[in-house]
């Protein structure tokens, strides 16, 4: 099984601080890595998909890096709006998707 | 509008079985992948399994082989997640989600609650 590593669990930033999550898997995953955002109370929305790509609509602060088994999620400028849990998904090996554990985001 | 509409929250008592739905609309549901997630109340995402609407293909995580399943009605463009017998460990917001060949969750449900509780 391909275990996803995520970290922080939980940060705490200023409004325009750059935010950066990172993803480990326990195994090579290529590009095959997705990121979303839930805020409380909300269902998950898809910010990046394949590792780097931006989903329609979602705003350029938001981006993603990374291939193999390090990612790398940023938010360049934080908002007050982009308080929310973000996870990790990897899909490399089905049938087994795995979500990270999620990361906290709040404002300081 | 391209959505996912998930049945609303249900009550049940432990050993009662469920069947709970997922109707999509504005798009070809027999096109996408859907899959079902699982998130315990204030925990992360797990994935259940996913099903092809298409040929009904479905493939299911093994933390959840068995104990739950998978189905779709492509005439009325529906997926549904079932329960023969409920236990307590059951209660838990579940969401349905659509997905390209690609494997990542583009359109989500909001979500259906259940509860199981004596």
């Amino acid at each position: 099984d391909i275990q996803m590593t995520q970290s922080p669990s939980s940060l705490s930033a200023s409004v325009g601080d750059r935010v950066t999550i990172t993803c480990q898997a326990s195994q090579d995953i290529s590009n095959y890595l997705n990121w979303y955002q839930q805020k409380p109370g909300k269902a998950p929305k898809l910010l990046i998909y394949d590792a780097s790509n931006l989903e329609t609509g979602v705003p350029s602060r938001f981006s993603g890096s990374g291939s193999g088994t390090d990612f790398t999620f940023t938010i360049s400028s934080l908002q007050p709006e982009d308080i929310a849990t973000y996870y990790c998904q990897q899909y490399d090996n089905l049938p087994q998707l795995t979500f990270g554990g999620g990361t906290k985001v709040e404002i300081k | 509008e391209v959505q996912l509409v998930q049945s609303g929250a249900e009550v049940k008592k432990p050993g009662e079985s469920l069947k709970i739905s997922c109707k999509g609309s504005g798009y070809s549901f027999t096109s996408y992948w859907i899959g079902w997630v699982r998130q315990m109340p204030g925990k992360g995402l797990e994935w259940m399994g996913i099903i092809y609407p298409g040929d009904s293909d479905t493939r299911y995580s093994p933390s959840f082989q068995g104990q739950v399943t998978i189905s779709a009605d492509k005439s009325i463009s529906t997926a549904y997640l079932q329960w023969s017998s409920l236990k307590a460990s059951d209660t838990a917001m579940y969401y349905c989600a659509r997905s390209p060949t690609d494997w990542y969750f583009d359109l989500w449900g909001r979500g259906t609650l259940v509860t199981v509780s004596s």
